[in-house]
């Protein structure tokens, strides 16, 4: 069975700094792994997805993403934020060949003005 | 292009009432999930169709929950009878085809247990 990690439930960052958002997964398996974004009372949106190749994985809104298999980490990165990246944010990992997400706890991003 | 709708948005009940949630997805998707997300966690799979039969409900609390697509488009998922634990949002998203993996997600719906 996979499952994803995010160790901060919270992350205040000023306005215009740089963010990273932790993301650690477990699975016996070879697996994708994604970013998704929610905003207030609003439905989930996929931020950027790693399916093969580049580990490196550039999405929507600026952010940015690594793959690092040795340290089985996906963290998210955004070199300046803006008061409108205030949102949850939750990593997602899918095994090869099934389309089944398991989310992780999600990582409140608040951005002070 | 349309997203995922749902309805309601809001729902109060009170425990051992049923209640019923509904779910559009995206035009031409033919693979629809229901997830729960309880406060503080992130959403859950409880079941996945493709199309109109059911490829996961591992998750389903059988005993209570329900759902069902007929003709492979709208869906509606059941809790008969509620319990104060099952106050969550329930997410129904979409998706168009194997390979893809990209869900499109919708508001969601509030149910609120008492």
């Amino acid at each position: 069975a996979q499952s994803v990690t995010q160790l901060d439930s919270q992350v205040p960052v000023f306005e215009e700094a740089p963010v990273e958002l932790r993301c650690n997964y477990s699975s016996s398996v070879s697996v994708y792994l994604f970013w998704y974004v929610q905003y207030p009372n609003q439905g989930l949106q996929l931020l950027l997805k790693y399916l093969s190749g580049s580990t490196l994985v550039k999405g929507i809104n600026g952010f940015e993403a690594e793959f690092n298999k040795s340290q089985t980490s996906f963290h998210l990165r955004k070199p300046s934020v803006h008061i409108s990246d205030t949102a949850e944010y939750f990593c997602a990992v899918s095994n090869f060949g099934n389309e089944k997400l398991t989310f992780g706890t999600g990582t409140r991003l608040t951005i002070i003005p | 292009e349309a997203g995922v709708a749902q309805s309601p948005r809001y729902k109060i009940i009170e425990k051992r009432q049923s209640v019923a949630f509904w779910c559009n997805p995206i035009s031409g998707h033919a693979t629809l999930y229901w997830y729960q997300q309880i406060l503080g966690q992130g959403p859950k799979l409880l079941i996945q169709f493709q199309n109109n039969g059911v490829v996961d409900d591992s998750q389903l609390p059988k005993d209570r929950f329900s759902a069902e697509r007929l003709k492979g488009v709208d869906s509606t998922l059941k809790i008969q009878p509620a319990k104060l634990e099952d106050s969550a949002v329930y997410l129904c998203a979409s998706s168009t085809q194997q390979g893809i993996y990209e869900q499109y997600f919708g508001p969601g719906t509030r149910l609120t247990v008492t």
